[in-house]
């Protein structure tokens, strides 16, 4: 059973520049939830999408935004990018319900200049 | 704001030594989760606890939810290097969605 896949691995942006960030969760999964990780932040949740709706959305501003497709696979994007969005994003999928455990992928490297 | 502190936050410990993670609260959580992160790596889930009190084992680390759902402990018996990594608890607020409030992290490094 293929694992949740991030794509690209690693991104270098400039400051005021856009990115999309892709993930493909597991088979059977329809729930997406992205998270950024940072050496001062650690780990903070930005949103979660269930059957296409965002169901649960962090403290992240405006300019981070996201989506999710039919086929559960969803996207992430990071408009006007500033210095501190430089992170490891992270994906991670679940079946939704309960406590279901979550499966995350190797992430997205992003470094903004 | 829910946070979680983990503690200690750096652990460099031989093989064979015991040791245990803190992750306090101040806020109720209804699942503690602990996972395990090693470089260029997702987390990967090791265990969740749902009630006040329990306890769980798995193999050399047993894991363990404070009564009053705000604290969580990893004891891991005779570490071994294939320990090393990135310790994080997470706490889920309610049964429903996956918004989970990460601790600080523990990194811990088991030497020969």
């Amino acid at each position: 059973k293929a694992g949740v896949t991030q794509t690209p691995r690693y991104l270098i942006k400039t400051r005021g520049q856009q990115v999309t960030l892709s993930c493909s969760p597991i088979s059977g999964h329809r729930s997406v939830s992205w998270y950024q990780q940072t050496p001062g932040q650690g780990l903070q949740f930005l949103f979660e999408y269930f059957s296409e709706t965002q169901r649960n959305k962090g403290n992240f501003p405006g300019r981070f935004s996201g989506r999710q497709f039919s086929n559960s696979r969803s996207e992430m994007n990071v408009s006007t990018l500033e210095l501190g969005d430089s992170a490891l994003y992270l994906c991670a999928s679940s079946l939704g319900g309960g406590y279901s455990p979550l499966h995350f992928g190797n992430g997205t490297r992003l470094t903004v200049t | 704001t829910q946070l979680l502190e983990q503690s200690p936050q750096f652990l460099s410990i031989q093989e064979g030594e015991n040791l245990t993670v803190y992750c306090n609260s101040s806020s109720v959580f209804s699942s503690l989760q602990w996972y395990r992160q090693e470089p260029g790596e997702g987390p990967v889930l090791l265990v969740t606890v749902v009630t006040g009190g329990e306890v769980k084992k798995l193999k050399r680390l047993t894991f363990q939810f404070g009564d009053a759902r705000k604290d969580s402990s990893l004891h891991i018996t005779a570490a071994q290097p294939g320990d090393t990594g990135l310790y994080l608890c997470a706490g889920g607020a309610s049964r429903g969605g996956n918004k989970l409030t990460f601790g600080t992290g523990t990194q811990l490094k088991v030497e020969l």
